[in-house]
């Protein structure tokens, strides 16, 4: 099993462009969950999603869209970039809620350093 | 919203020194406290976690402490080795999804 896989590893974009990042598991995870890390803070959390078809926001979700039209995959979409989007950013899948009593921990992918200028 | 406050920031240890970090948080209503480990330049890793229905877990070197009543929750690491030198990261979720995360502890063991 490969886990949790990102693409891109490492992207450059001026401001006001757009782009869209990839995160994929193959462990049947429901949820999925867009963070970004930025120096001297911890992670913050995007997005996440519960399921195929469901999104919600989390900490941070201005200046970001995602999708999840099938359950193995959750897109992070920035629409027009801004320098403040400059983060490393991570994806995380788990198999249940963190509401839940079950093992629940999460799985991060290999993280996405992007550079807005 | 929830907001976890992590202390020290820094911390260097002996090799076979002890380390604790602590963290607070704001929302009775938390109920579940992770504890990742990150490298530099890798992905965050959970490495022990503890809910509010346990004041105390173990793994091997690793525990971790809950005090419900204060708010906050610590990491322990005994017989500290150069490999557990890394960021670590504290976390607390209430009843939905979204987990907040601490600053991180940069935590560097000297042979």
């Amino acid at each position: 099993n490969a886990g949790v896989t990102q693409t891109p590893k490492f992207r450059v974009l001026k401001t006001g462009q757009s782009m869209t990042l990839l995160c994929a598991q193959d462990m049947n995870h429901e949820y999925m969950y867009w963070y970004r890390q930025d120096p001297g803070m911890g992670l913050r959390l995007i997005h996440y999603s519960v399921g195929e078809g469901t999104t919600a926001k989390g900490e941070v979700p201005d200046g970001y869209n995602v999708s999840r039209l099938k359950k193995q995959n959750f897109l992070l979409g920035l629409e027009s970039a801004a320098p403040s989007q400059t983060s490393v950013y991570f994806c995380a899948s788990s198999y249940g809620s963190l509401r839940g009593g079950g093992y629940n921990e999460q799985f991060f992918g290999p993280g996405t350093r992007l550079t807005v200028l | 919203g929830e907001n976890v406050e992590q202390h020290p920031s820094t911390l260097s240890v002996q090799e076979g020194d002890s380390a604790v970090i602590k963290c607070t948080y704001s929302d009775s209503a938390s109920n579940y406290f992770p504890w990742y480990k990150q490298e530099l330049g890798k992905r965050p890793q959970l490495i022990i976690d503890i809910r509010s229905n346990v004041g105390e877990k173990k793994d091997q070197r690793i525990a971790v402490t809950l005090n419900k009543t204060a708010k906050h929750f610590s990491l322990h690491i005994t017989e500290t080795q150069p490999e557990d030198s890394a960021v670590y990261f504290c976390a607390a979720s209430i009843l939905t999804d979204d987990m907040r995360f601490g600053a991180g502890t940069r935590l560097t063991v000297k042979p």
